[in-house]
């Protein structure tokens, strides 16, 4: 059974870090896996989406990777902003299944302080 | 106005109402999902349509019902809700085919059931 595991629950930097939010997930064997970002009351907003057959995708300040060997993903924040401030999740696809069910984290809540 | 719409943004109802939540997408997609969220749990998925079709019912009590009238329209009917019920419910969207399927969220409805 696939189980996706954010690390750590919770992280406040100072403004201007670069900084890596952790996902790992059980089982190698996935379609894709996407990152999100979340503000307090707010739905989500998709950040990154990775396939399976690639290694990293970047959008401005964002990178993420996949190693699905090692079953992890990592979302890099270059030059941290208050703005970055929200709970950023990630989610695994299994398969290419017609129901699109997504397999969550429960987040790393995130606060860059001025 | 662009994105996906969610009505209302709060809701308190009793465990004798019967009420509704509405989402409306301007995506142009057609895959429609109703999620929930709660305080330290990962999102659930509820339900999915694909080309107006429900072709994920994950489990959900019969008190939850779902209506999918068009591509662009997703409702869920509440009946008799259980306090238990009370969180976040999102509704997303996503094109059905291919392998760009990134999930769009509205900004949900916050249901308290009391």
């Amino acid at each position: 059974k696939q189980e996706v595991t954010q690390i750590p629950a919770a992280l406040s930097v100072p403004e201007g870090e670069n900084l890596v939010l952790n996902c790992s997930f059980t089982d190698s064997a996935i379609y894709n896996l996407q990152w999100f970002r979340q503000d307090p009351g707010k739905g989500l907003t998709s950040l990154l989406l990775i396939q399976s057959s690639q290694r990293e995708q970047t959008s401005g300040r964002l990178n993420a990777s996949l190693d699905k060997s090692s079953g992890r993903s990592t979302l890099y924040i270059a030059a941290s902003q208050p703005g970055d401030s929200a709970t950023y999740l990630c989610a695994v696809r299994p398969d290419a299944g017609n129901n699109r069910k997504l397999i969550w984290g429960l987040g790393t809540s995130l606060a860059v302080n001025p | 106005e662009t994105g996906v719409t969610q009505t209302p943004r709060h809701l308190v109802m009793g465990m004798t109402n019967k009420k509704s939540l509405k989402c409306e997408q301007h995506l142009g997609h057609n895959a429609m999902y109703w999620y929930k969220q709660s305080a330290k749990k990962p999102l659930e998925l509820m339900f999915v349509y694909s080309l107006e079709e429900r072709v994920e019912n994950n489990s959900v009590p019969s008190r939850f019902s779902p209506e999918c009238p068009n591509s662009s329209h997703l409702f869920l009917h509440l009946h008799t809700l259980q306090p238990e019920d009370s969180a976040l419910y999102l509704c997303a969207s996503s094109h059905q085919a291919g392998t760009s399927e990134k999930l769009f969220f509205g900004s949900g409805t916050q249901l308290s059931v009391l």
